[in-house]
């Protein structure tokens, strides 16, 4: 039961635009998302994330946008540069004490086109 | 600060051996957790460690163990392993199982 869901494998963007990757949930208890991003040979590196109290989150060239009655949220990158060429993740976790554990999804490998 | 180590970097190994895999957290992290990574499934969670004790196990057979010293270093164990357990591993840190967790390179095993 895969209860976060990235359902485009892959995505392609030019050079400069907006790069849009989408995440849905299923289980009505997360209330905290993560999106990481991860290099061939590395780790997932964090990203950004969103408390399930807000809608919005911006970090430079990186906004998280959640809509918790559709249960999916979404990362924006604009401008999109070479070097976002990556797999992300998206992973959420509820903040109930005793179960923090991070549920992933099968990832997007995002490649930008110079 | 130096980042979450794992060892092996890479690993073969035949279908019924066993094998050990490594972690070692940022230094002052007491959680560390482990997930598996196949492609098309994503990260599947294993386990979670805070002060030597499991807090928390995914959806994994038996043959998955792990432990918890009290340096916070962790191993995992997977016996009699089968060609489907041939994935990338991968150990996360945090300060504790709330906060942000920071990853490891990964140990690639391969299983023939």
């Amino acid at each position: 039961d895969q209860q976060v869901k990235q359902n485009s494998p892959s995505l392609s963007v030019q050079e400069g635009r907006i790069s849009i990757l989408n995440c849905d949930y299923t289980n009505s208890m997360f209330d905290y998302f993560l999106w990481y991003k991860k290099y061939p040979a590395e780790g997932p590196t964090f990203l950004i994330s969103i408390s399930s109290i807000k809608d919005k989150n911006e970090d430079g060239r990186f906004t998280v946008f959640l809509n918790k009655s559709a249960k999916h949220l979404s990362l924006h990158i604009v401008p999109s540069q070479p070097g976002d060429s990556a797999v992300y993740f998206c992973a959420a976790r509820t903040r109930n004490f005793g179960n923090e554990k991070l549920t992933f999804g099968t990832g997007t490998r995002l490649t930008i086109i110079p | 600060k130096a980042g979450v180590t794992q060892t092996p970097r890479y690993l073969i190994k035949t279908r019924g051996q066993q094998v050990t895999l490594s972690c070692s957290p940022i230094s002052g992290h007491r959680s560390v957790s482990w997930y598996q990574q196949t492609p098309g499934q994503g990260l599947q969670f294993l386990f979670e460690y805070f002060s030597e004790t499991q807090r928390n196990k995914g959806n994994f057979p038996g043959r998955f163990s792990g432990r918890q010293f009290s340096n916070s270093r962790s191993e995992m164990n997977v016996s009699t392993l089968e060609l489907g357990d041939s994935a990338l591993y991968l150990c996360a840190s945090s300060l504790d199982p709330a906060q942000e967790q920071f990853f490891g390179p990964g140990t690639r095993l391969t299983v023939l």
